[in-house]
C-alpha cells in the first residue's frame, strides 16, 4: 500500500510563478517529513524538511506547509525559476521503533518555463 | 564533501544473469539503503542495513539479496535478472536516526 501519496505527477509553471506539490500520509507515527530534489542524472538530495510539531518551515523560496490533523503537507516554490526544473519527492520517516525508514511519495516532475 | 559512489552507472544484462550492484560511501555511516526508482512509483525500498553484517527487507525484496561485509560497502544482488527488474537503482546512506539520506547517482539497469 502507498503510505505517502504525492500529487501532481507532473507540473508546468511559468517563470516567476508559484509551484505547489502536495502529499498525504496515513501513518500517524511518522515523525519527520523531508522533501528531496532530483536533477536528471543525479541522485535525490535533501531540499528542506519539517517536524510535525510546526505548521510551516521556510528556507529561501521554498516553504513546507504541514497540516497534522489532515495528515497532509505541501511544498511551495515561490518565484519559480527554470533552474528549479527537477523531480521532487516528499517523504515521511517511520518512528524509531518502526525502524526509522524513509517512505517516499511517487514524485513530481516540475518544469519551469522561461 | 560526502560521497556515495555507485560503480556502475549503466548496465545491460540478459534475463537469468546474476547482477551485482556495488555502492561505497566515505562518510562512515552505519545505515545504508537500496531503493529502486520507477516513473509514477517513486522510490521504493528494497533492502537496508543498520550496520555491518546486518540486513533488513524493505518493501520490495523479492528477487534481490544484499551483502554488507564492510561498513562502507553495500552490494545489491539480483540472483537471476528478469525484465521487470529493469529500473534505476539508488543507493543511500545516513547517520542512524537522522532524516537525511545521502544518495549516489544511481545505476540504470536494463534487462533484455
Amino acid at each position: 500500500q502507498q503510505q505517502v501519496k504525492q500529487s501532481p505527477q507532473s507540473l508546468i509553471v511559468q517563470k516567476g510563478g508559484i509551484s505547489i506539490i502536495n502529499c498525504a500520509y496515513e501513518n500517524t507515527a511518522f515523525d519527520y517529513f523531508p522533501w528531496y530534489q532530483q536533477f536528471p542524472g543525479k541522485g535525490p538530495a535533501l531540499l528542506i524538511a519539517i517536524n510535525p510539531d510546526v505548521s510551516e518551515k521556510k528556507e529561501g523560496r521554498f516553504t513546507i506547509s504541514f497540516n497534522k490533523s489532515a495528515k497532509q503537507f505541501s511544498l511551495h516554490i515561490m518565484d519559480s525559476q527554470p533552474g528549479d526544473s527537477a523531480t521532487y519527492f516528499c517523504a515521511a520517516r517511520e518512528g524509531y521503533n518502526q525502524g526509522g525508514k524513509l517512505i517516499f511519495g511517487q514524485g513530481t516532475e516540475l518544469s519551469v518555463k522561461p | 564533501d560526502v560521497k556515495v559512489t555507485q560503480s556502475s552507472r549503466y548496465l545491460v544484462k540478459r534475463t537469468g544473469e546474476k547482477v551485482f550492484l556495488e555502492c561505497v560511501q566515505d562518510m562512515d555511516h552505519e545505515n545504508m539503503f537500496w531503493y529502486r526508482q520507477d516513473p509514477g512509483l517513486g522510490l521504493r525500498l528494497i533492502y537496508f542495513s543498520y550496520d555491518v553484517k546486518m540486513k533488513e527487507k524493505g518493501d520490495i525484496p523479492e528477487g534481490y539479496s544484499v551483502s554488507r561485509e564492510k561498513k562502507e560497502r553495500f552490494s545489491l544482488i539480483l540472483e537471476s535478472a528478469s525484465t521487470n527488474q529493469t529500473s534505476m537503482y539508488l543507493c543511500a546512506s545516513r547517520i542512524p536516526n537522522t532524516g537525511e539520506l545521502f544518495f549516489g547517482e544511481g545505476s540504470r539497469l536494463t534487462v533484455l
